[in-house]
């Protein structure tokens, strides 16, 4: 079983604040790393697939960095406004088996 | 619209019984997946099906039981084996089987102990 770390657990912010948050996988024998939005009430739903090192993704107002070497991908939110409000899913699959490996996830809210 | 739909959203378990969740999607994806998710903890794999008539127990797979004879369908049952079945269930699909492909989502059944 692998272990994918994310941090902080919550985040409270204001609207109109930037934020972000880390996922952490295991460096060796990295594939892919996933992100996911879960908003409450509502299916996850997928925000970026990252693969390479170094990569940088961009939805809106929201970006992804990669870290392959060190295993870890942060996640920024630029401007957050009340509608990011959800939990935040990293995951990392296991190439051999299709298995994919979730962490617990960071919860945002956003004040307005 | 495409999508995966679980059914019921609720769903209640006397001791000894089994349960069936349903999944099925109109999207014509090829892998589909079953995850429990336990408070605090992330989504864990149950089982997951690359291809029709094929299944591979996931981390979790003890006391559940799955079967793949439509593409487009994907039954989850939690049988009696299974001692601590209440949580929330998400079924999942993807085009193909592949690490690089996004999986898409149900909305989910959550299962409690009467």
């Amino acid at each position: 079983i692998l272990n994918v770390e994310q941090s902080p657990q919550s985040l409270h912010v204001q609207e109109g604040d930037s934020t972000n948050f880390t996922c952490s996988f295991p460096s060796s024998n990295f594939y892919a790393l996933h992100w996911y939005r879960w908003e409450t009430a509502k299916s996850p739903e997928a925000l970026f697939v990252m693969t390479l090192n170094g990569d940088e993704k961009k939805k809106g107002r929201i970006s992804a960095t990669l870290n392959t070497k060190e295993g870890y991908s942060y996640l920024y939110i630029k401007g957050s406004q009340p509608e990011d409000s959800a939990t935040y899913l990293c995951a990392f699959p296991l190439y051999n088996f299709n298995k994919f490996y979730f962490g617990s996830g960071t919860k945002l809210n956003v004040k307005p | 619209d495409g999508g995966i739909t679980q059914s019921p959203k609720y769903l209640f378990r006397k001791e000894g019984q089994n349960v069936t969740l349903s999944c099925e999607q109109n999207l014509n994806h090829d892998a589909m997946y079953w995850y429990r998710q336990d408070p605090g903890q992330g989504l864990r794999l149950i089982y997951y099906s690359q291809i029709v008539n094929d299944f591979q127990k996931g981390d979790i797979a003890e006391g559940y039981s799955v079967s793949r004879e439509k593409k487009e369908s994907f039954p989850l049952t939690v049988t009696s084996a299974q001692k601590n079945p209440t949580a929330f269930y998400l079924c999942a699909s993807s085009i193909d089987p592949s690490w690089a492909q996004p999986q898409h989502f149900g909305d989910g059944t959550r299962l409690s102990i009467l």
